[in-house]
């Protein structure tokens, strides 16, 4: 199983909504990554979980709050978000370490701010 | 600060021919180096990745080369098919930092 799954696909929300993106990966990846890509754009580091824990938050805004309840698991909770949020958002997963393997992404979450 | 650049948005290959997305990056930290294909509404797919302490490493149709004292790494694709038209993402891995590029869109003619 090499599989990253993300749920929803799509997402509509208006700015006083509160909605969490989830995703899941069973190939004992103890770290985890959110991105987020507007179109035309590279992918952008949001948050890395190593080992369950937030090893970097490259400066998030905190209407954008990250959870790991556990090793396959890793959640983003959205709040008070703003259209210019409106973007695809990717989870993906590796083995943490300097010299990490390929990641692994999922299809990526949808997201539209209205 | 752009750490890993892709300087070419896009390219076009005639099928049959070889293909050569170039990427240059910043930091001296990273440390492992992938490529990535990307089609529209997708996650990004691993496709090839080689460490710093290699200079080539080579799989079917795709090769990449890394020049770690120009800080450039380079993947080849040969021969183009069309299938390979996508967004192809350099990415660079220093201590659980995972960087892209900006990437390219390669076109291949049938």
């Amino acid at each position: 199983d090499t599989e990253v799954t993300q749920t929803p696909k799509h997402l509509v929300m208006g700015m006083t909504n509160k909605k969490s993106l989830k995703c899941e990966q069973h190939m004992g990846h103890r770290a985890m990554y959110w991105y987020k890509q507007k179109a035309k754009k590279p992918p952008e580091l949001m948050f890395v979980y190593s080992y369950e824990k937030l090893s970097i938050n490259e400066s998030v805004p905190s209407r954008f709050s990250p959870e790991c309840p556990n090793s396959s698991l890793l959640n983003l909770h959205l709040h008070a978000l703003q259209p210019e949020d409106s973007a695809l958002y990717l989870c993906a997963s590796s083995q943490p370490g300097r010299m990490n393997t390929e990641a692994f992404f999922g299809q990526g979450t949808r997201l539209t701010v209205v | 600060d752009q750490q890993v650049k892709q300087n070419s948005p896009s390219l076009s290959v005639q099928e049959g021919r070889i293909s050569i997305l170039n990427c240059d990056y910043t930091n001296s930290m990273f440390d492992y180096f992938l490529w990535y294909k990307k089609y529209p509404a997708e996650g990004p797919t691993f496709l090839i990745s080689i460490s710093s302490i290699k200079d080539k490493n080579e799989d079917g149709r795709f090769t990449v080369f890394l020049n770690k004292s120009a800080k450039h790494l380079s993947l080849h694709i040969v021969p183009s098919q069309p299938g390979d038209s996508a967004v192809y993402f350099c990415a660079a891995v220093g201590n659980n930092d995972m960087r892209f590029g900006a990437g390219t869109r390669l076109t291949v003619k049938p």
